[in-house]
């Protein structure tokens, strides 16, 4: 049972555009959201995260919503940039635990 | 400062074997955890350790078994090998004692196993 789930396994963008990447969940106890970049033969690598009690985060070229009633949350990326290109993760947890749930992925292609 | 290391980093096992992998966290990271990732599924929660004790554990058979030693390296065992346990399996450490907390996993390189 998938409780985080990435409905796009697959995302090309133009440099210099905005990249949208999104993220559903399902279990209302999750507060506190993640997104993870990996590169091949690499390890995931944290990227932003937010809490409940948000709903906008913002790092840099980087933002992270999230719509609480809809369970969703989405990662802007502005401008996108060919380095931006790699598999991103959106996770999840429950405050006080020491495990996250991860959805299946995204990858995000940047084309030159 | 050096990052979670795992060894092996690659390696290929026949059905009905068993293997252990190895992890040592970033030096100071009291907590341990183990995931798997395959194509369809994404990164799924194996076990996470701190100071030696299994504080969580995912939705695994018991062929997946895993420890953690007092210096806080930990290694993952999976007993009578299956094709689908296939997969990269991912350590991960942290310096929280509790909670995850402000994305404070650090992920290693990952053990690719391949099962034939």
């Amino acid at each position: 049972d998938q409780q985080v789930k990435q409905n796009s396994p697959s995302l090309s963008v133009q440099e210099g555009r905005i990249s949208i990447l999104n993220c559903d969940y399902t279990n209302s106890m999750f507060d506190y959201f993640l997104w993870y970049k990996k590169y091949p033969a690499e390890g995931p690598t944290f990227l932003i995260s937010i809490s409940s009690i948000k709903d906008k985060n913002e790092d840099g070229r980087f933002t992270v919503f999230l719509n609480k009633s809809a369970k969703h949350l989405s990662l802007h990326i502005v401008p996108s940039q060919p380095g931006d290109s790699a598999v991103y993760f959106c996770a999840a947890s429950e405050t006080g635990a020491n495990n996250l749930f991860f959805g299946t992925g995204t990858r995000l292609t940047v084309i030159p | 400062k050096a990052g979670v290391t795992q060894t092996p980093r690659y390696l290929i096992k026949t059905r009905g074997q068993q293997v252990t992998l190895s992890c040592s966290p970033i030096s100071g990271h009291r907590s341990v955890s183990w995931y798997q990732q395959t194509p369809g599924q994404g990164l799924q929660f194996l076990f996470e350790y701190f100071s030696e004790t299994q504080r969580n554990k995912g939705n695994f058979p018991g062929r997946f078994s895993g420890r953690q030693f007092s210096n806080s390296r930990s290694e993952m065992n999976v007993s009578t090998l299956e094709l689908g346990d296939s997969a990269l399996y991912l350590c991960a450490s942290s310096r929280r004692s509790q909670g995850i907390g402000t994305g404070e996993l650090f992920f290693g390189e990952g053990s690719r196993l391949t099962v034939l």
